[in-house]
């Protein structure tokens, strides 16, 4: 069946690092791509998605590319701030069937 | 924009004992819900689909006798965890659609940290 796979957290970055959060996926079709953010205390939220390949989804700063040559969609940002930490799900969705979510990446930023 | 509203955020409660979860849709009627399930550092995975005045459709593996979950109304849904044992300590959150058509997205509740003990 179709999975996600994300890299391990906690991630602990200095404020103004860069940020990459890898995701792999394996999957039937041409599934949608997402990256949810998880702020402390609240629901998962979209954060930003791509619907195909080559598509790149972006917001708040954050950005990842829909690759299907090598079925990733890594989120990255350039310069993290404190209120970034939270906890970072990837996730897919084939046309019309539900969501397969990556187990999650906890993100902390130190000031 | 659209809030599922989860409660309680976190209940700790005895072997045996039932718990029950409610989500709510603030804003919008939510005629479809799903219940997730989290164990740790693992995915979320879709326990059940809700629909609103209809019994529930649960994925493979999940007891519905155990997790019973009502979608009584268009804004309330709930799940409850019947004689919960310590295995049934987990996260538990819902999603609702929103939206129409093509024109649609997902919203989900803030999630519920079950322990048993």
């Amino acid at each position: 069946g179709d999975s996600v796979t994300q890299m391990e957290g906690p991630v602990t970055l200095s404020e103004e690092a860069f940020l990459t959060i890898n995701c792999t996926y394996t999957a039937t079709g041409y599934p949608s791509l997402f990256w949810y953010v998880q702020y402390p205390g609240e629901g998962l939220q979209l954060l930003l998605k791509a619907t195909k390949a080559d598509d790149k989804g972006s917001n708040k700063g954050f950005e990842a590319t829909y690759r299907k040559e090598t079925t990733s969609f890594h989120l990255e940002k350039g310069s993290v701030q404190v209120s970034d930490s939270a906890v970072y799900f990837c996730a897919l969705r084939n046309y019309g069937q539900n969501f397969v979510f990556g187990p999650g990446t906890r993100l902390s930023v130190l000031p | 924009g659209a809030v599922v509203s989860q409660h309680p955020s976190r209940v700790i409660c005895k072997s045996g004992t039932s718990v029950k979860i409610e989500c709510r849709s603030l804003d919008f009627q939510a005629t479809t819900m799903f219940w997730y399930r989290q164990f740790p550092k693992q995915s979320l995975m879709l326990m059940a689909t809700s629909n609103e005045g209809s019994k529930a459709t649960y994925e493979q593996g999940v007891e519905k006798d155990k997790f019973l979950i009502n979608h009584a109304s268009l804004t309330l849904s709930t799940l409850t965890v019947t004689s919960a044992h310590p295995e049934d300590s987990s996260f538990y959150i819902c999603s609702a659609r929103t939206g129409r058509g093509s024109d649609y997205g997902y919203t989900f509740g803030s999630g519920t940290r079950l322990t048993v003990v």
